[in-house]
């Protein structure tokens, strides 16, 4: 089976903190995605990495970063946490760009 | 207009019923077409994939796919209450670049 893991399963931090959200898999995958859901605008797409060190922007990267030091591995980054960016986080990854995606359990993040 | 359009919902069907999930695209290019099934409070999972036109069972679930109409649907037969969560179309965009995800409709199956 598949998995993929996300270090937090709940998360709250203050307005200004630097925010970590790991996520790794286990199967090789090229491909690692991260999004973020929030109620009535579905999955929103925020970076995704299709190589160890190569990264591309989703719809909605501003204020975020990522990192994509080994292939299993792939970390958000949120520079200065806002409260705008309380949101559940979900990590997938897929061995193409063209194929189904798994995705890890979530963080729900909030922001004081 | 949406890349991927969902009605909302909440759909909500007797047990033992057909729940019919509709989903529209507007890329005419758009070449591979998913289901998602997510539970309140997880995380989404696929439950069906297709990629021609027509028709595609897997035990109760029809995947059906109108690529002239731009409209890809899912059948559920002999509906349960365990079936009720949030269904999720996604397709993947022409050069197969991205997964573009709809909104959701909830499926509420009554016992």
């Amino acid at each position: 089976d598949v998995k993929v893991t996300q270090s937090s399963r709940y998360l709250v931090k203050r307005t200004g903190e630097k925010v970590f959200l790991e996520c790794v898999q286990d199967m090789d995958h090229e491909n690692m995605f991260w999004y973020r859901q929030d109620p009535g605008l579905g999955l929103r797409l925020i970076y995704f990495s299709y190589d160890v060190k190569m990264k591309e922007k989703g719809d909605i990267p501003e204020g975020y970063s990522v990192s994509r030091e080994k292939k299993e591995r792939f970390s958000l980054i949120l520079e200065s946490a806002s409260t705008n960016q309380t949101s559940m986080y979900l990590c997938a990854s897929s061995r193409d760009r063209a194929y189904e995606q798994y995705f890890g359990p979530g963080t729900r993040l909030t922001v004081t | 207009q949406k890349e991927v359009e969902q009605n909302s919902g909440p759909l909500s069907v007797p047990e033992g019923a057909i729940a019919s999930l509709n989903c529209t695209y507007s890329d005419r290019g758009s070449q591979s077409f998913f289901w998602y099934r997510q539970y309140s409070g997880k995380s989404p999972e696929l439950i069906m994939f297709i990629y021609s036109n027509g028709d595609k069972e897997d035990g109760r679930f029809t995947a059906q796919l109108n690529k002239a109409s731009q409209y890809v649907s899912l059948l559920i037969r002999d509906s349960q209450p365990s079936d009720s969560a949030t269904y999720l179309c996604a397709v993947i965009n022409t050069g197969g670049f991205k997964t573009i995800f709809g909104a959701g409709t909830r499926l509420f199956v009554k016992a």
